[in-house]
């Protein structure tokens, strides 16, 4: 059964940073896409990066471009996204999902950042 | 690279059918047939409902279709339950090689 849990959450300040990390069972990373979705809270749904299979490509959204980084670590089966220079509006629920390039038919149950003073 | 566009929200009685809109451009939907559908209770995790343009993940129940006429894609809910009562959002992929979602729609069962 695939499995993805998300960990790294918690309260940051502005400027901050954090990493993320998603704990993937059930399947490896070197045979998925895998992506980062956030949401803030009350509202919609935004794609902000991804990573194929061999972790040769890495594409991100204009408002984490430069900031964040995505990678994985196929010894321990595990995704990361760092980030850096935090903003207020970074706060949000992070998700991973495991897919194909173009969207994700497995997610984790997210985790929370909140970025404030 | 612009959200998707869709409608705030959409309501329906147990029974009906409705269909739910989804607005890109000729660099994202218009282009490529990587439309894909995601329902999202509250407090829960997104799950998909539909992928490339119409396909439907095991498990998902064939009540939900999904089509594409141009830079619009659409979600088809057929004989509403109270159970479908939640958010749903549209992604597609872009000629940016990143992935964009709508603004979501919630959908009422009245």
């Amino acid at each position: 059964e695939v499995q993805l849990v998300e960990s790294g959450g918690g309260l940051v300040q502005p400027g901050g940073s954090l990493r993320l990390s998603c704990a993937a069972s059930g399947f490896t990373l070197t045979s998925s896409w895998m992506h980062w979705v956030r949401q803030a809270p009350g509202e919609g749904l935004v794609w902000i990066s991804r990573i194929n299979t061999d972790g040769t490509t890495t594409n991100y959204a204009d408002s984490v471009k430069g900031r964040f980084t995505i990678s994985r670590d196929t010894a321990k089966n595990t995704l990361y996204l760092q980030m850096n220079s935090l903003r207020a509006e970074d706060t949000a629920v992070y998700y991973c999902g495991r897919g194909p390039g173009s969207h994700s038919e497995n997610w984790g149950q997210g985790t929370l950042v909140t970025v404030s003073s | 690279q612009s959200a998707l566009t869709q409608p705030a929200s959409v309501s329906g009685s147990p029974g009906q059918s409705i269909t739910l809109s989804c607005t890109g451009a000729s660099s994202d939907i218009g282009a490529y047939n990587y439309v894909s559908w995601y329902q999202q209770h509250p407090g829960k995790a997104p799950k998909l409902m539909i992928y490339d343009v119409s396909d439907r993940p095991s498990g998902v129940s064939n009540r939900f279709s999904g089509s594409k006429s141009g830079n619009t894609a659409s979600l088809t809910i057929s004989g509403l339950q109270a159970e479908d009562e939640a958010n749903y959002y549209c992604s597609s992929y872009t000629s940016s090689r990143i992935l964009v979602f709508g603004g979501g729609t919630k959908l009422t069962v009245l």
